[in-house]
């Protein structure tokens, strides 16, 4: 089993509409999680940290829960400019720092 | 302007002369660590280091060496590049409060080994 696990997509989703990623990471001792967003190459850049309890941002919300070791991205109201890959991070408590490979979003006009 | 500084962007080079690309953090990270992106293959950690002359390999550290002498400076080299390490490379560094934390990256470079 892959340490971070993402859907690749790619996942065409019309303006406006809500978008979902989910994200499932193999060791239970992982620290932290993060959400980070990537555009064509560019280097990748943080959207948001992932907290047990939930946290938003904006159109952006992060979910985290321990028990399934599943981490969660939904988008409300996604625009042309969420266009992107999305790419969930895991902390695996060891200081080492893992990616998933990623999720492509099109957003479509 | 807190940022990491990745040089160069763009190199090609030949099979076995050899080659570093520096980085540079001005925000006194103490984690800093280098990554490999693949089509495919996604973000791969290379190296990594938790403070001034503390190393550790990541997940494909052969062919590749890195130094920690100052904290700021994290070079990566490549003693005898071959045409697998083709990639584009970024250099990444976090505050390491309770574990490294959310990383900022540097631009990146795209290496090309003929």
């Amino acid at each position: 089993r892959k340490e971070v696990e993402q859907d690749p997509g790619p996942f065409n989703v019309p303006e406006g509409a809500t978008v979902a990623f989910n994200c499932t990471y193999s060791n239970s001792a992982s620290q932290s999680f993060f959400w980070y967003r990537q555009d064509c190459r560019k280097e990748p850049k943080l959207l948001m940290s992932v907290y047990s309890s939930g946290n938003e941002d904006g159109r952006f919300t992060a979910q985290l829960n321990r028990a399934s070791q599943y981490i969660s991205l939904l988008i409300r109201d996604s625009k042309l400019s969420d266009s992107a890959t999305y790419l969930c991070v895991v902390n695996r408590g060891d200081d080492k720092i893992i990616f998933g490979k990623g999720t492509r979003l099109h957003i479509l006009p | 302007e807190a940022q990491v500084t990745q040089n160069p962007r763009y190199l090609i080079t030949v099979t076995g002369k050899k080659l570093t690309v520096t980085c540079s953090q001005n925000m006194n990270h103490e984690y800093m660590s280098w990554y490999r992106q693949d089509p495919g293959l996604g973000l791969r950690q290379i190296y990594y280091s938790m403070n001034v002359e503390v190393t550790d390999k990541g997940d494909v550290p052969e062919g590749y060496k890195v130094s920690r002498k100052e904290k700021r400076n994290f070079p990566l080299i490549l003693e005898s590049p071959s045409p697998n390490q083709t990639s584009l490379y970024f250099c990444a560094s976090s505050p390491k409060t309770g574990g490294p934390g959310p990383l900022h990256f540097g631009n990146g470079t795209r290496l090309t080994v003929t």
